[in-house]
C-alpha cells in the first residue's frame, strides 16, 4: 500500500504478558518514529531510527520497552511485561529525507491490558 | 515535555461557522506544523509553516505564525462535519524531533 501500516490495529493482552507491535513504512522512508498517546493526550516520542544511524530511544519509559528496524524498513516495538499503564494507543510515523518535514502516520495499534 | 500547548482544549461550533485554534510554544523553532486527528487513531497532516512565513492557506484552512510571540493560529473557515477532530500542533526540537501538543477537540454541530 501507499501509507504507513500498522498490526494489530487492536491488541486486549493480560498484565505480564510480552507484546509486539509492527508497522511498516511508507518505502523509501528511511525515517521511522514511534509514538505513545495516552487517552485524551497529545503523543510522547518514543524512538526514532533513521537508515542505519544508532536509534535516538530517549524516548523509551522503562527497559521493558524496545524496539528493531530490520533492513531499513519494518519495525517492531516490544513490550514485555506488560503493565496496565501501558495500554494506549501506539502510532507510527515515517518521513523521507527531511526528518521534521511531514510526518506521515499509520493508524496506530490500541493496546489495552487488562 | 511538550513544547507547543494548543488552546482551547475544547471547541464546540456550528456547522458554517469559523474555529480558530492557537498553539503557543516555547523555544525557537525552523517551523510548525498542524495535524488533525479523527478517533484517536493516525494523526494527518494538514500544512507545514517555515519560520520565515508568516501566513500560509490550504483549502478552508489558513495557519500563521509569530515568532516573536511563539505562537500560531489555525483558522478552519465554514466548518463542516466532517472538521469534527482533534487538532495538533508540531514544533522541531532539533533536526528530526517534534514536540506535539495535546491537542484541541473541535466538535462540529449540525
Amino acid at each position: 500500500g501507499a501509507g504507513v501500516s500498522q498490526s494489530p490495529s487492536n491488541k486486549v493482552t493480560e498484565k505480564g504478558k510480552d507484546v509486539e507491535l509492527r508497522c511498516d513504512p511508507i518505502s523509501g522512508h528511511t525515517a521511522l518514529y514511534w509514538y505513545r498517546q495516552s487517552l485524551g493526550q497529545g503523543l510522547e516520542f518514543l524512538i526514532y531510527f533513521q537508515g542505519n544511524s544508532a536509534p535516538d530511544k530517549s524516548g523509551l519509559p522503562s527497559d521493558r520497552f524496545s524496539a528493531e528496524r530490520t533492513g531499513g524498513s519494518v519495525s517492531t516495538l516490544t513490550i514485555q511485561r506488560t503493565q496496565q499503564e501501558d495500554s494506549a494507543v501506539y502510532l507510527c510515523a515515517s518521513t523521507g529525507v527531511s526528518s521534521t518535514d511531514t510526518q506521515y502516520f499509520g493508524p496506530g495499534t490500541r493496546l489495552t491490558v487488562l | 515535555s511538550q513544547q507547543g500547548e494548543e488552546d482551547p482544549q475544547a471547541l464546540s461550533i456550528q456547522e458554517g461557522e469559523n474555529a480558530t485554534m492557537n498553539c503557543s510554544y516555547k523555544t525557537s523553532i525552523n517551523n510548525l506544523q498542524w495535524y488533525r486527528q479523527n478517533s484517536g487513531r493516525g494523526l494527518v497532516h494538514l500544512i507545514l509553516i517555515r519560520s520565515n512565513e508568516r501566513e500560509k492557506h490550504s483549502g478552508r484552512l489558513r495557519v500563521t505564525l509569530d515568532t516573536s510571540k511563539k505562537s500560531s493560529s489555525l483558522l478552519i473557515t465554514a466548518s463542516r462535519a466532517a472538521d469534527t477532530a482533534s487538532y495538533f500542533c508540531a514544533t522541531d526540537l532539533n533536526d528530526y524531533k517534534l514536540s506535539f501538543g495535546a491537542g484541541t477537540t473541535v466538535t462540529v454541530r449540525a
